[in-house]
């Protein structure tokens, strides 16, 4: 069964920078997409961006000077990197498997680690 | 970006149906694929595919959900009802990047 399962600090001060992990199991990330959602205070949900099974990426513009998403292979693991965050980014962000086309859907959610930034 | 209009609130009484609605700013359909999925949140869950492609139940999914639609104006039918439906449902469209998600209509029971 495909789980993923997202880790990092709860608290990140304004101005620094907010790094997530999701560790995946029972599929490779090698195959498809895997992605980042985050679910504002109030439920706005936000797609954040992206990484492809070749290690492309594509991000929301609203966050593309800010954000990064990497992965490494050998642990099956894809990461977050949001910079310069201000309150606004606090919300809960899951990770979450893409499927392309002809599928177009995020099937497997992670369970989501809440982020406060605060001072 | 593609804007996706929910309502926010939907009540309704076990047994009955629920019909929850999600239109967008422009449409999300290519040929004859609607790129509109749905989405079941429960508080403290992760959300879960119910419908992928306006009409297709995801894996698992009781056959008491259902959905329609095409262009922009998109449907997602509960019948009947349980008391289990309780939760927050989104609509997300992948027709065009940034995929967006609508704000979400709580189900609730009267």
């Amino acid at each position: 069964e495909v789980q993923l399962q997202e880790s990092g600090p709860g608290l990140v001060k304004p101005s620094q920078s907010l790094s997530l992990t999701c560790s995946v199991t029972g599929y490779s990330i090698t195959s498809n997409y895997w992605g980042w959602i985050r679910k504002f205070p109030g439920n706005k949900m936000e797609w954040m961006g992206y990484i492809s099974y070749s290690g492309s990426t594509s991000y929301n513009p609203s966050l593309k000077s800010r954000i990064s998403i990497t992965r490494d292979t050998s642990k099956n693991q894809f990461f977050l990197q949001l910079n310069s965050v201000t309150t606004e980014d606090t919300a809960t962000y899951y990770c979450a498997r893409y499927m392309p086309r002809p599928l177009y859907y995020f099937d497997y959610w992670g369970q989501g680690v809440m982020v406060t930034v605060s001072s | 970006d593609i804007v996706l209009t929910q309502s926010p609130v939907l009540a309704v009484s076990l047994g009955q149906r629920a019909t929850i609605s999600c239109r967008a700013s422009q449409s999300v359909s290519i040929s004859s694929i609607n790129l509109m999925h749905w989405y079941q949140q429960k508080p403290g869950q992760q959300p879960k595919l119910l419908i992928y492609r306006a009409s297709n139940l995801a894996s698992g999914i009781p056959a008491r959900f259902s959905g329609s639609g095409s262009g922009t104006d998109f449907t997602l039918t509960i019948d009947p009802v349980q008391a289990d439906d309780i939760a927050a449902y989104y609509c997300q469209q992948s027709r065009e990047s940034p995929f967006t998600f609508g704000s979400g209509t709580k189900l609730e029971i009267k």
